[in-house]
């Protein structure tokens, strides 16, 4: 579990700020994934990424932007801040055969 | 679109009893099916898994079943303790994706 590791772990903004989630693994993994948790949806997709450089969207991914310029590192940037952001952040990693790690998990509040 | 839909939203259950959760998928391509743990506060967390090829799978008193005919999918957890007390996710993969969709949780209560 420590192998993936999220900051901030909570963060308070405002709307219309520009907030970046950061995600990184230790274990190589090629697959990195950003889940939105809020109740009553559980947990969806925004957007994942198979490898350094090659990123795609999940079912939510209107209103955030993603790179992955390393294969360490996957981070989540929110454009534009909306209340509706709001959420409990996951980024998860999987390796080849092996199961979906998560991290700890970023709680963000837009006021 | 690909759906998970997850059944009971919450359940309730007496120490020693067995808990059951269902789920349905829409994608007849999902061939990999994990449940998920959720601990107050706490990332989800593997706790067993499926795959097509299999109809059954056990893990001392956690057992998953898989009907590929009705696309649906069961967490049965026998004797239940308090400490499995949490929500629970099932989700639903394609060969190939490693795109999970989720279902929305199950929130098990076990009443000492």
């Amino acid at each position: 579990d420590a192998g993936i590791t999220q900051s901030p772990r909570y963060k308070i903004t405002e709307t219309g700020r520009q907030v970046t989630l950061m995600c990184h693994q230790t274990w190589s993994h090629s697959y990195m994934f950003w889940y939105r948790q809020d109740l009553g949806h559980g947990l969806r997709l925004i957007y994942y990424s198979a490898a350094a450089d090659i990123t795609d969207k999940g079912e939510v991914p209107d209103g955030y932007v993603v790179s992955r310029s390393k294969t360490e590192n996957f981070p989540l940037t929110l454009e534009s801040a909306t209340r509706s952001q709001t959420s409990v952040y996951f980024c998860a990693s999987e390796g080849e055969g092996e199961e979906q790690y998560f991290g700890p998990g970023t709680r963000l509040t837009v006021t | 679109g690909e759906n998970v839909e997850q059944h009971p939203s919450t359940l309730s259950v007496q120490e020693g009893d067995s808990a059951v959760i269902k789920c349905t998928y829409s994608d007849s391509a999902s061939n990999y099916f994990p449940w998920y743990k959720q601990e107050l506060g706490k990332r989800p967390q593997l706790i067993i898994d499926i795959r097509s090829n299999v109809g059954e799978k056990k893990d001392q008193r956690i057992a998953v079943t898989l009907n590929k005919t009705a696309k649906h999918f069961s967490l049965h957890i026998t004797e239940t303790q308090p400490e499995d007390s949490a929500v629970y996710f099932c989700a639903a993969s394609s060969a190939g994706t490693y795109k999970y969709i989720f279902g929305t949780g199950t929130r098990l209560k076990v009443l000492a």
